[in-house]
């Protein structure tokens, strides 16, 4: 069973500071992650893709991934109220006969304080 | 515009009946998912498809069935035999199995 693990929130940062939001994973062997956020009452976007060990930018987003620690996390810098939303964790990891399976945490709610 | 459509965006259930949730893709992916969120859960996987008229159950089938008659589309139907529909029903495709999944906006649906 592949697990993956966020710490519930929610997360508080004031506006302008740097929130920083983490996940673990049990299966050594998914090779992609992914960050999704998602509104109150919307559906979930995708905001980042990670395939590598070490860090990704995008604007004011990093992904870092750890694979020998089973770590990947997510850097909002110059927070905005507007972050202030759930972010999901989710890996991709081959679950045989040619079929691959994403597997989300149960999310971190982060609240940007103005 | 490209994406995916859902509908309806709300949908009540009776006791014992069938209702069909609909989901359609213009993006020409050929893989297609349904998951299910419960309020401070993550998404389950109800079912996938990763090509026509071929789907899998995921970690949570019980209950539902889909069909794959089209690349574009992807119908969920939630049967009598699923005890606790109300949940939140998203449904994304991606280019291909192994790659980013996009979702529609999601459709609701609650018991009458």
């Amino acid at each position: 069973q592949k697990e993956v693990e966020q710490n519930s929130g929610p997360l508080s940062v004031p506006e302008g500071a740097i929130a920083s939001l983490n996940c673990t994973y049990s299966d050594r062997g998914s090779q992609s992650f992914f960050w999704y956020r998602q509104y109150s009452g919307k559906s979930p976007e995708l905001i980042m893709s990670i395939y590598s060990n070490g860090d990704k930018e995008d604007g004011r987003f990093t992904a870092q991934l750890n694979k020998a620690s089973q770590y990947v996390s997510l850097l909002i810098r110059d927070s905005q109220p507007s972050d202030s939303a759930t972010y999901l964790c989710a890996l991709l990891g081959y679950s045989g006969a040619g079929s691959y399976q994403l597997t989300f945490g149960k999310g971190t709610k982060l609240s940007v304080i103005p | 515009d490209g994406g995916i459509t859902q509908s309806p965006k709300y949908l009540f259930r009776k006791e014992g009946q069938n209702v069909t949730l609909s989901c359609e893709q213009n993006l020409n992916h050929d893989a297609m998912y349904w998951y299910r969120q419960d309020p401070g859960q993550g998404l389950r996987l109800i079912y996938y498809s990763q090509i026509v008229n071929d789907f899998q159950k995921g970690d949570i089938a019980e209950g539902y069935s889909v069909s794959r008659e089209k690349k574009e589309s992807f119908p969920l139907t939630v049967t009598s035999a699923q005890k606790n529909p109300t949940a939140f029903y998203l449904c994304a495709s991606s280019p291909s199995g192994n790659q980013p999944q996009h979702f529609g906006d999601g459709t609701r649906l609650s018991i009458l």
